[in-house]
């Protein structure tokens, strides 16, 4: 499989302040990046997903001004966590797509605003 | 709306039995269907995948897939403890995006 890459795998941050998750495909290009997030002992939910250099699409209910995702090129991409709250904490986990339709993830991220 | 349905469980099975693991979907056009292991605490990682009706091998997994009754099945031969997991079944959908199922524990006593 794929190798993908996730930073960092684990954060507290105090309700309020930003984060960024980095994700990068170390040895495939990414075309597609769709980004999830995994409340405990519950399914993935899909957020959003993006093409290199356009903008990210959002599944309904998630605020795109707070849950920002730059792709840039196509080996990294970027989701930030603005003015996080307490019902943000989650795993978020990314997961590149190339031109096939297997999807790989990354190790994902655990969040924990307090 | 798109739905894959699989039974919670837990899905209870002795070392060295076979694991059935079952899925049904809703939407007669998907094309593509995935199964994936998650360890708790851990992402999903991908087992098998599969697009043509009938069965397909890999190792002791074994994916079978039957379009006109919408259901793909996951097999495990020979359970071990350490295939103790919740087993994910995905469809594609719209644009490549994957819909999930709730996800069906296995337990592989020993």
């Amino acid at each position: 499989g794929a190798v993908v890459s996730q930073h960092p795998s684990w954060v507290i941050c105090k309700s309020g302040t930003s984060v960024k998750i980095e994700c990068r495909s170390l040895d495939f290009q990414a075309t597609t990046m769709f980004w999830y997030r995994q409340f405990p002992k519950q399914s993935l939910m899909l957020m959003a997903t993006s093409n290199e250099g356009s903008k990210a699409t959002y599944e309904q209910g998630v605020e795109k001004d707070k849950f920002l995702i730059n792709h840039a090129s196509l080996t990294l991409s970027t989701l930030t966590v603005t003015s996080a709250h307490p019902e943000d904490s989650s795993f978020y986990i990314c997961s590149p797509s190339g031109t096939d339709y297997e999807q790989y993830f990354g190790p994902g991220t655990r969040l924990t605003v307090t | 709306q798109k739905e894959v349905e699989q039974n919670s469980g837990p899905l209870s099975v002795p070392e060295g039995a076979i694991a059935s693991l079952n899925c049904t979907y809703s939407d007669r056009g998907s094309q593509s269907f995935f199964w994936y292991r998650q360890y708790s605490g851990k992402s999903p990682e991908l087992i098998m995948f599969i697009y043509s009706n009938g069965d397909k091998e890999d190792g002791r997994f074994t994916a079978q897939l039957n379009k006109a009754s919408q259901y793909v099945s996951l097999l495990i031969r020979d359970s071990q403890p350490s295939d103790s997991a919740t087993y994910l079944c995905a469809v594609n959908g719209y644009g490549n995006k994957l819909v999930f199922g709730a996800g069906t524990i296995l337990r592989v006593k020993s």
